[in-house]
């Protein structure tokens, strides 16, 4: 099973500011990786797959890189609908579909 | 527009059954793989099972095979996922996802369940 790690596990930005999430796969998963947000509440949304595509709908604001192991997800310039969950999630090898622990981005 | 809506939620004593259904509209249901993925209460996503487009195929996570049995009726754009010999640990709200090429591009709003005596 390929294990996802998050970091940090709490982010503590302010409005307008830049945040990078981190997201390290236990072994390669290739670009096979998908971002998620999750607001309080409320059910996940698809944000980024391939490492950097981003779905439809999603502003520009958020963009994703990397490959093999290591991946970030940056958020430009915070808005507040942007405090939330996030979770990286490989789906290079299944099963199982495995998800990072998820990074709580805060208002600082 | 694509709409999945989870019901069969609940309180249930350890040991109990429950069924949980995923009604699915806005796209051909009977083309895409879909999924259950559960969250515990303050914990993060887990996926539980997943089904191909023509149910024929499925697959469990370890921690509910033999338990748990995922199915559909393409006929009903429905899915759902059966439930037996529930634990406390199965506590969680249950979520059914639409797989695209793998990752998984719409949600439900996800039905909570609850094993408690």
């Amino acid at each position: 099973e390929i294990v996802m790690t998050q970091s940090p596990a709490t982010l503590s930005v302010s409005p307008g500011e830049r945040a990078t999430l981190s997201c390290r796969a236990s072994e390669s998963v290739t670009s096979s990786l998908a971002w998620y947000q999750q607001k309080a509440g409320q059910a996940p949304r698809l944000l980024i797959y391939g490492a950097s595509t981003r779905a439809t709908g999603i502003p520009a604001r958020f963009s994703g890189s990397g490959s093999g192991t290591e991946f970030t997800l940056t958020i430009s310039s915070l808005q507040s609908e942007d405090f939330a969950v996030y979770y990286c999630q490989q789906y290079d090898t299944w099963p199982p579909w495995t998800f990072g622990q998820g990074t709580k981005v805060e208002i600082k | 527009e694509v709409q999945l809506v989870e019901s069969g939620g609940g309180l249930v004593q350890p040991g109990g059954s429950l069924r949980l259904s995923c009604a699915a509209s806005g796209f051909t249901f009977s083309s895409y793989w879909m999924h259950w993925v559960r969250q515990a209460p303050g914990k993060g996503l887990v996926w539980v099972a997943r089904i191909n487009s023509d149910g024929g195929d499925t697959t469990h996570a370890d921690s509910v095979r033999g338990r748990f049995t995922i199915s559909r009726d393409n006929a009903k754009n429905t899915l759902y996922l059966q439930m037996n010999s529930l634990r406390a640990e199965d506590t969680a709200v249950y979520y059914c996802a639409r797989d695209y090429k793998y990752y998984f591009d719409s949600w439900g709003q996800g039905t909570l369940v609850t094993v408690s005596s």
